[in-house]
């Protein structure tokens, strides 16, 4: 079946790096673009920016211009998320999700990303 | 970009219908036809209840509805059941520089 799965939990110290990954599979992976979608502890969804799996473009949200790397690996279906220079409202989880017209399809299950000392 | 505004709580009793607003602006909701509601249950990931404002993806019930008027974007859920009770979040496409913005989210309580 189409599904998306998540690399596992992270615990990362501030001013590191985390990368996530998300591996696609049941669909053609370069048919489709993935958006990363992240949610704090009992708060809401936040979209953080996109990826084309055909060509590799990306779009980013504003606030994380400059600290957020996007590719893909087609030869494994695989989009990855890179997030640098780390702080503690970075905490969250971090979800991909298959980006079709008007809506995000199919999600992962979602990668728990905690930035503490 | 501010998140779409929804209400926090929203609340109705089995078999009854109820209405999830989530307004947004000009350049966001009012623009495009690209709005879209997610349904989350606690620790789960969203799952896509309707897109392009009014579509429903194949597997989601009848009972869920999605509309638009100006800023203002609506989710209805009729014939309430117990297994609705969870967050709603609106995400409304927002021009190629913005890309996404979604709504604060709305908790569904079924009494």
């Amino acid at each position: 079946q189409v599904q998306l799965v998540q690399s596992g939990a992270e615990v990362k110290k501030p001013g590191a790096s985390v990368k996530v990954s998300c591996k696609a599979s049941g669909y053609t992976f370069s048919t489709y673009g993935i958006s990363w979608v992240r949610q704090a502890p009992g708060q809401g969804l936040e979209w953080m920016g996109w990826i084309s799996a055909y060509n590799g473009n990306t779009n980013f949200a504003q606030k994380f211009q400059g600290r957020l790397t996007m590719t893909t690996d087609t030869s494994s279906s695989t989009a990855y998320m890179d997030l640098r220079t780390l702080r503690s409202d970075d905490t969250a989880l971090y979800f991909c999700a298959r980006h079709e017209t008007g809506g995000f399809d199919i999600w992962g299950q979602g990668t728990m990303v905690t930035v503490s000392s | 970009q501010s998140a779409l505004t929804q209400p926090a709580s929203v609340s109705g009793s089995p078999g009854q219908s109820i209405t999830i607003s989530c307004t947004g602006t000009s350049s966001d909701v009012g623009s495009y036809n690209l709005v879209s509601w997610y349904q989350q249950h606690p620790g789960k990931a969203p799952k896509l209840m309707i897109y392009g404002v009014t579509k429903r993806p194949s597997g989601i019930s009848y009972r869920f509805s999605g509309s638009k008027s100006g800023n203002t974007a609506s989710l209805t859920i009729s014939g309430l059941q117990a297994e609705d009770e969870a967050d709603y979040y609106c995400c409304s496409f927002a021009g190629r520089s913005t890309s996404y913005v979604f709504g604060t989210g709305t908790r569904v309580t079924v009494l």
